[in-house]
């Protein structure tokens, strides 16, 4: 599977989008970009996954650059309660062998 | 999504004990997991829990020490053994459903202190 890279911290206003972006520029045809968050040490929570097109549900919104190598994640209205730790993982979707590889993830702070 | 809880949620054991913690599932689901979560780190996946059969285990986690169980589709056990304070960590298992989906969702975790 491959690698992702995210930066390690954000910060992002209260009330404002908070945009992570994730680089996965060795991804595979039949690799989908996943996003999941921790808050606190709980375990994992499920945000969006996509394949190449632009994905939005009641959480969030993710963007997949054309050539596929780069995503951004889009919390359009960043509340305190999504201060986390978000990760970008690339994993192989319905061939899956169920092996997700977690980076450092982004802490994302937001603040009052 | 599939409701997952897990048991206990916290605990503190002493060096040379053995722990087993318990994943639950509200549904069935086609595949199980384990993953520890050391201080200040990321998830590591242990082993995939296989229904009726021997747990499929990663490079640097053996039988020995993380024996897991998953007797039916909506249960599995793994069993930290012979602790060591190096087992500190939270543990985690997380489900795939049958309905289709390959997103994984993840339990609260066991917050496990080994003294």
């Amino acid at each position: 599977d491959a690698k992702t890279t995210q930066p390690p911290s954000m910060d992002c206003a209260e009330g404002r989008a908070a945009n992570l972006p994730c680089n996965h520029s060795t991804i595979s045809g039949n690799e989908y970009v996943y996003w999941y968050r921790q808050i606190h040490s709980q375990g994992p929570q499920y945000i969006i996954h996509g394949l190449k097109n632009n994905e939005t549900n009641e959480m969030a919104s993710l963007i997949i650059t054309e050539d596929r190598k780069s995503s951004t994640l889009i919390l359009p209205h960043a509340t305190l309660r999504d201060t986390a730790v978000y990760y970008c993982i690339v994993n192989r979707g319905s061939s899956n062998t169920g092996k997700l590889i977690f980076g450092q993830g982004t802490t994302l702070q937001v603040k009052p | 999504s599939a409701v997952i809880s897990q048991k206990p949620s916290r605990d503190i054991c002493q060096r040379g004990t053995s722990l087993t913690i318990q994943c639950q599932v509200d549904s069935q689901v086609t595949m199980m997991f384990w993953y520890r979560q050391q201080p200040g780190q990321s998830l590591t996946l242990i082993a995939t829990a296989n229904q009726g059969s021997e747990a499929t285990y990663e490079s640097g986690f053996v039988i020995d020490k993380f024996p897991i169980s998953r007797p039916n589709l909506t249960f599995s056990t793994l069993t930290v053994s012979n602790m060591s304070p190096e087992d500190s960590s939270i543990y985690l298992c997380s489900v795939t459903q049958t309905s289709g989906t390959d997103t994984q969702y993840f339990g609260p975790g066991t917050r496990l202190t080994v003294l």
